[in-house]
């Protein structure tokens, strides 16, 4: 079956930086683009970036741009976010999630990590 | 873009239906058949339910179902149990190579 376990966040201070990892399994990795989508506490779903499947093309939310890097090793199927310039609007429990095999829309996703920034 | 836009709380009885609205723009909601909707359940990942405005996953009952008009995305749930209670948000493509969710409705069964 399909599992995304991502890894990584913490406690972290202004404007220092952070990697997120996302490990793959029970798919084909390289054959799907992912997300990265973050929730803040009480709040909605954000959607942060996306990968295509052969890491090629990367899009990015407006307030990211800048200072995430999404990335992916197909090799290790392992999906990335590099985060840079933090501030305390980044903090939020950070998802990956795999997209469905046509369309931009999620279709899996992980139990996600918590980033809080915080002095 | 702004987030798309959803009533913060619905309720229904057990064995009742409820349907959840979905507002954008002709650019995303009403330019793209790419709008799904999700459940989630509290301190877990949102779980897929309905994508391509009406389409369910596998796994998923008939009970969930999706429509669209003009700008508006529906999700109705039919047959109301207790476990549906939980978290609800739509998504659809945004038009610009971005993702965009709804702020959430709160479905309470009563």
């Amino acid at each position: 079956q399909v599992q995304l376990v991502e890894s990584g966040g913490g406690v972290v201070q202004p404007g220092r930086s952070l990697r997120l990892s996302c490990a793959a399994s029970g798919f084909t990795f390289s054959s799907f683009a992912m997300h990265w989508v973050r929730q803040a506490p009480g709040k909605g779903p954000e959607w942060v970036a996306l990968i295509a499947y052969d890491g090629i093309n990367k899009y990015y939310v407006d307030s990211v741009k800048g200072r995430f890097t999404i990335s992916r090793d197909n090799s290790k199927d392992t999906l990335y976010l590099q985060m840079n310039s933090l501030t305390s609007d980044d903090t939020a429990v950070y998802y990956c999630a795999r997209v469905f095999s046509s369309g931009w829309f999620p279709d899996y996703w992980g139990q996600g990590t918590l980033v809080t920034v915080s002095s | 873009q702004s987030a798309l836009t959803q009533p913060p709380s619905a309720s229904g009885s057990p064995g009742q239906s409820v349907t959840i609205s979905c507002t954008g723009t002709s650019s995303d909601v009403g330019g793209s058949n790419s709008v799904s909707w999700y459940q989630q359940h509290p301190g877990k990942a949102p779980k897929l339910m309905i994508y391509e405005v009406s389409k369910r996953p596998s796994g998923v009952p008939a009970r969930f179902s999706g429509s669209k008009s003009g700008n508006t995305a529906s999700l109705t749930v039919s047959g109301l149990q207790a476990d549906d209670e939980a978290d609800y948000y739509c998504t659809s493509y945004g038009g610009s190579n971005n993702l965009l969710f709804g702020g959430g409705t709160k479905l309470t069964v009563l």
